[in-house]
């Protein structure tokens, strides 16, 4: 398996632009997980679905962020309009399942907003 | 609500020698499971171990222990003979069982490891 696949590795862009970020989960993996890093911040969870389905949204800064879940081999996370202070790594992970779920994480996205 | 607290932004250790990263966290539920993450310079996240909190017995992996201390909500990392390789930011994680699975972690300890 490839793993998480996150895309674009790296994005720079001008505040007020639109940012679209996206995932593709490992094949099998019912449950992804949207988080930020930032220095000031560490690791924070945005917004998680299951079975496609968000669960939990209480982590996503503000309106200018959304995320989506089509089907079950692809979300994105979108920006709009983006601000400098949005300047992260945005990590994608999936899990599978209950109980001790191990997520297994994407090379993530940083992000730089000028 | 979920927390956990990482009290050592950096530590640092000699190549073969033995570190302990420290890690308490809260929680009203008695099912759950903790969890350590490596994220070295590439940025990758990944597992080094985890622990149910319904054993008592403390996970180990290879040269990666835990220190499990449940009614202290203590879940410290020990890395034995440590390697340059294992320089990396060490983040500690919580995980309730259950409908929900999602995973909170703590701010992370800087390791240095030197040679």
């Amino acid at each position: 398996d490839a793993g998480v696949i996150q895309s674009p590795r790296h994005e720079v862009t001008e505040m007020g632009q639109e940012v679209t970020l996206r995932c593709k989960p490992i094949s099998g993996h019912n449950s992804l997980f949207w988080y930020r890093q930032t220095m000031m911040r560490g690791l924070e969870l945005l917004i998680y679905f299951n079975n496609n389905v968000p669960i939990d949204d209480s982590g996503m800064p503000e309106d200018r962020f959304s995320a989506k879940m089509p089907n079950a081999s692809f979300s994105t996370l979108k920006i709009q309009p983006s601000e400098p202070r949005d300047s992260a790594v945005y990590f994608c992970a999936s899990s599978f399942g209950r109980g001790a779920n191990v997520l297994t994480f994407g090379a993530g996205s940083r992000l730089t907003v000028l | 609500a979920q927390t956990v607290t990482q009290s050592q932004p950096e530590m640092s250790v000699q190549e073969a020698e033995t570190v302990t990263l420290s890690c308490t966290y809260d929680t009203s539920e008695n099912n759950y499971y903790l969890f350590w993450y490596k994220q070295p310079p590439s940025r990758q996240m990944i597992l080094v171990i985890r622990q149910e909190a319904y054993k008592q017995q403390n996970a180990t992996e290879n040269r990666f222990s835990v220190n499990f201390q449940k009614a202290a909500k203590s879940f410290s990392l020990k890395i034995s003979d440590s390697q340059l390789g294992d320089t990396a930011m060490y983040f500690c994680a919580h995980q309730l069982s259950g409908a929900t699975n999602k995973l909170i972690f703590g701010t992370g300890t800087l390791l240095a490891v030197q040679p």
